[in-house]
């Protein structure tokens, strides 16, 4: 089945760096367009980036170009978001989600992995 | 951006209920609206996509309808595992997703 394993959170300090991963098993990785989705602490949920299949196309939210670089290894199913200039607003669980399109093509919904926190204080 | 409004925020329900949840989209998003559900101390879950459509494995209770800006999420006879913030999401804007604030529903 689909398994989606973040990793990479933790504590940083407003400006500091930060690269989250997501090891994908259980489906073609290489197929799907794949994306990040935060959710800070007891609010909705914020849709941060998203990566082709091929990576040859990536886009961003507003709030995080600039900043965040989405990337994507499909030999080692993985994907990444390196952060860099991070603040207190920042300060979220970051879901790695499966676009259920496949086949190289967007549906726009998802499913999701566990998640790991990211805190950004001093 | 379009804004996904929910209502209402918080719903208390007894076992065997029907539920309703509504969404409304800022600007009509066709039928390009997902529903996840997000059980305590859990990531999200697809429940609907299409506006109607069951992921794999969702059980019939739950069913989706609408088109254009207003969508309902319909649960037929609550059970106390449903206990759950649920969330719409249009897709209409790839790649400008946006997600509704959320309904908490409570087993009263």
């Amino acid at each position: 089945q689909v398994q989606l394993e973040e990793s990479g959170g933790g504590l940083v300090k407003p400006g500091g760096s930060l690269t989250l991963s997501c090891e994908a098993s259980g489906f073609t990785f290489s197929a799907h367009y794949m994306s990040w989705i935060r959710q800070a602490p007891g609010k909705g949920l914020e849709w941060v980036s998203s990566i082709t299949s091929t990576g040859g196309t990536i886009y961003y939210a507003d709030s995080v170009k600039g900043r965040f670089t989405i990337s994507r290894d499909n030999v080692k199913n993985s994907l990444y978001l390196q952060m860099n200039s991070l603040r207190a607003e920042d300060t979220a669980v970051y879901y790695c989600a499966r676009d259920e399109g496949g086949d190289d093509a967007w549906s726009g919904y998802f499913s999701w992995g566990q998640g790991t926190l990211v805190t950004v204080s001093s | 951006e379009i804004l996904m409004t929910q209502s209402p925020a918080t719903l208390s329900v007894s076992p065997g209920e029907r539920v309703t949840l509504s969404c409304r989209a800022s600007q009509r998003v066709s039928s390009n609206l997902a529903w996840y559900q997000q059980k305590p101390g859990q990531a999200p879950r697809l429940l609907i996509y299409g506006a109607s459509t069951r992921a794999t494995g969702i059980p019939a209770r739950f069913s989706g309808s609408g088109s254009g800006t207003e969508f309902t999420l319909t649960i037929s006879s609550l059970r106390s595992e449903d206990l759950a913030v649920y969330y719409c999401q249009q897709y209409n804007y790839w790649p400008r997703l946006t997600f509704g604030g959320g309904t908490k529903v409570e087993i009263k």
